[in-house]
């Protein structure tokens, strides 16, 4: 079984500023890594995938993330935000064999002018 | 290509009652999954479908059930709803391992 901690409920911002959001995960088995982000009212949009190869991961909307298998981590950053990246974030991971997501708690990015 | 579609966007029901949601996948995506987002709980999988088989399934009592058609299209069933069932239920299709979400449906249980 897999476990997803992000590490921070709540995240203010400034526009234009960067914004780290972290996330580790326990597993006992290889993983796949993402990144979604939920907008008030709607689904998951999948930001970004950590599949295999390059640990240095680019999305969509200027976000990356970056894989740390010794640190068994997987951080999203965006190195300046707008006011319509306010929302909820979710770091999640799949056993490569089953696909089954298991989400962390969700960070809430809160972008202010 | 169209998204992952799941009807209705909303639903009230009764305590006691049972409930139907459905879920069309992408188009040529087999594999079906549901979650349940609760404010206490978060994102939890319920179960995933695959070529009408049930393949994984979550930590739920049995009132949650599911169905996958020949077409890929999906239901999910709640019978003897519990004010606890209110919830965002998601569906997700998938190819390889990225996962497509719906807009969810968002029960509301009185």
């Amino acid at each position: 079984a897999q476990s997803v901690t992000q590490l921070d409920s709540q995240v203010p911002v400034f526009e234009e500023a960067p914004v780290e959001l972290r996330c580790n995960y326990s597993s006992s088995v290889s993983v796949y890594l993402f990144w979604y982000v939920q907008y008030p009212n709607q689904g998951l949009q999948l930001l970004l995938k950590y599949l295999s190869g390059s640990t240095l991961v680019k999305g969509i909307n200027g976000f990356e993330a970056e894989f740390n298998k010794s640190q068994t981590s997987f951080h999203l950053r965006k190195p300046s935000v707008h006011i319509s990246d306010t929302a909820e974030y979710f770091c999640a991971v799949s056993d490569i064999n089953d696909y089954k997501l298991s989400f962390g708690a969700g960070t809430t990015v809160t972008v202010r002018a | 290509k169209a998204g992952v579609t799941q009807t209705p966007r909303y639903l009230i029901k009764t305590r006691g009652q049972q409930v139907t949601l459905s879920c069309s996948p992408i188009s040529g995506h087999r594999s079906v999954s549901w979650y349940q987002q609760t404010p206490g709980q978060g994102l939890q999988f319920l179960f995933e479908y695959f070529s009408e088989t049930q393949r994984n399934k979550g930590n739920f009592p049995g009132r949650f059930s599911g169905r996958q058609f020949s077409n890929s299209r999906s239901e999910m069933n709640v019978s003897t709803l519990e004010l606890g069932d209110s919830a965002l239920y998601l569906c997700a299709s998938r190819q390889g391992a990225e996962a497509f979400f719906g807009q969810g449906t968002r029960l509301t249980v009185v």
